[in-house]
């Protein structure tokens, strides 16, 4: 069936480069997808989200593209800190539903090496 | 804290016996959502409440689980006869309304049956 799955599990980078958290999705009625982040013990804490509008969107130190053309998202952290040490989940709401309707995928373990 | 609060956030319950997980959305949200987590998993999606409404629980197992949002009170996650194959993580998530895309997430109940 469709679902929402991550290239990878688990990604170590070095402290102070960029990170870059892939994630496929199949259901082409999706229009709105959010990153999470986990850390161990806590809820999901929302991070930055994008609309199928648009192709890439900025916050603090973190940036989302998407590409609807081969249904393709990633999260890319600048300067990675320690405290970006978490799972990172992609979620995506298909078109017209409400939030009930959030799939989320499996999920990506960033290590940030000192 | 304006933040949705879960408790307990550890729960240690016998095969047989009742576990009760409850939450209090954010201040202004009047829209629940529950989640599952298994270890090294994503959240999946269990039930959609509003006060007094259950409007989705197409991801709730069809026996023994049952979600309650009453009018005054928390949200209440209730698994009768609990199997060793329920323990995982109960997240609860509010948002403010139908169409609010975002979810705020709960710190979770770790649910252990023994």
């Amino acid at each position: 069936g469709e679902s929402v799955g991550l290239h990878l599990p688990t990604l170590s980078v070095q402290e102070g480069d960029n990170s870059i958290i892939n994630c496929a999705y199949s259901n082409s009625a999706s229009d709105y997808f959010i990153w999470y982040k986990q850390e161990s013990g806590k809820g999901p804490q929302f991070i930055i989200d994008i609309r199928s509008n648009m192709d890439k969107r900025q916050g603090q130190r973190v940036t989302v593209l998407l590409n609807k053309t081969v249904k393709h998202l990633s999260l890319q952290i600048a300067a990675t800190q320690p405290g970006d040490s978490a799972v990172y989940f992609c979620a995506e709401n298909m078109r017209g539903g409400s939030a009930r309707q959030l799939t989320f995928g499996s999920g990506t373990q960033l290590t940030v090496l000192p | 804290n304006a933040g949705v609060m879960q408790n307990p956030r550890h729960l240690v319950r016998r095969r047989g016996q009742e576990a009760r997980l409850r939450c209090s959305p954010m201040k202004g949200h009047s829209h629940v959502y529950w989640y599952r987590q298994l270890p090294e998993e994503g959240l999946k999606f269990m039930v959609y409440l509003q006060k007094e409404n259950i409007i989705d629980e197409s991801g709730m197992p069809k026996e023994r689980f049952s979600a309650e949002f009453p009018k005054e009170g928390p949200s209440i996650l209730r698994i009768q006869q609990v199997v060793r194959g329920d323990s995982a993580a109960y997240f609860c998530a509010s948002s403010p309304g139908q169409g609010s895309e975002k979810l705020f997430f709960g710190s979770g109940t770790q649910l252990s049956v023994l």
